[in-house]
């Protein structure tokens, strides 16, 4: 399997300017979690789907902010509009049920400016 | 609430010296721990985990990291470093009763080691 793997690698965009990035999760994996990592914050946790199902969405920051999982190989983390406090790495992660480690994708360096 | 708390933001050592990474949790229910590393521009990896059993895990490139429930640490070690070691550290925990991943994070440990 190629792992987690996420698309942009890096993103910038203009403040207001709507921004979507993609995941494709470990074929088989029921779990998926978005992360945002930031120097001041850290590794948030900012939703998980299990099964396709939005599970604890109590991470995303704000209503700008929305995830989705059409299917089980496939979810989408969208921001609209965009700020400049948004610039950070997303990360998307999937897991099994019943094995605790999470995989991670490479990460979506977004910046916006 | 599950919280983890890395002590140290940066740990700089020298190459071949030994070398801890803290890590303390607060859990009200049992959990399990992991260590991730993340070296720079890539995702995190996992390097080892406590879910059971033999509370010294290891890992294949020679870290360790010993659960102590009454301390609530999770510290990780390696007694030799190399330059090749210079990542980031995360310490994770999750709970018995969520068996599908979903990871707290510490804050990390930027480990560098030097010649």
């Amino acid at each position: 399997d190629a792992g987690v793997i996420q698309s942009p690698r890096h993103e910038v965009t203009e403040m207001g300017q709507e921004v979507t990035l993609r995941c494709k999760p470990i074929s088989g994996h029921d779990y998926l979690f978005w992360y945002r990592q930031t120097m001041m914050r850290g590794l948030e946790l900012l939703i998980y789907f299990n099964n396709n199902v939005p599970i604890d969405d109590s991470g995303m920051p704000e209503d700008r902010f929305s995830a989705k999982m059409p299917n089980a190989s496939f979810s989408t983390l969208k921001i609209q509009p965009s700020e400049p406090r948004d610039s950070a790495v997303y990360f998307c992660a999937s897991s099994l049920r019943g094995n605790t480690e999470a995989f991670f994708g490479q990460g979506t360096r977004l910046t916006v400016v | 609430a599950q919280s983890v708390t890395q002590l140290d933001s940066q740990v700089p050592v020298f190459e071949e010296a030994p070398v801890e990474l803290r890590c303390n949790y607060s859990s009200s229910v049992s959990v399990y721990l992991f260590w991730y590393v993340q070296y720079p521009n890539q995702g995190l990896q996992l390097l080892l985990k406590y879910l059971s059993g033999s509370t010294l895990v290891e890992s294949i490139n020679g870290f360790e990291a010993e659960f102590n429930k009454s301390q609530t640490s999770f510290h990780l070690r390696k007694p030799s470093v190399h330059i090749s070691d210079t990542a980031e550290y995360f310490c994770a925990v999750s709970d018995h009763y969520n068996q599908g991943g979903k990871l707290i994070f510490g804050q990390g440990t930027e480990l560098s080691v030097k010649p």
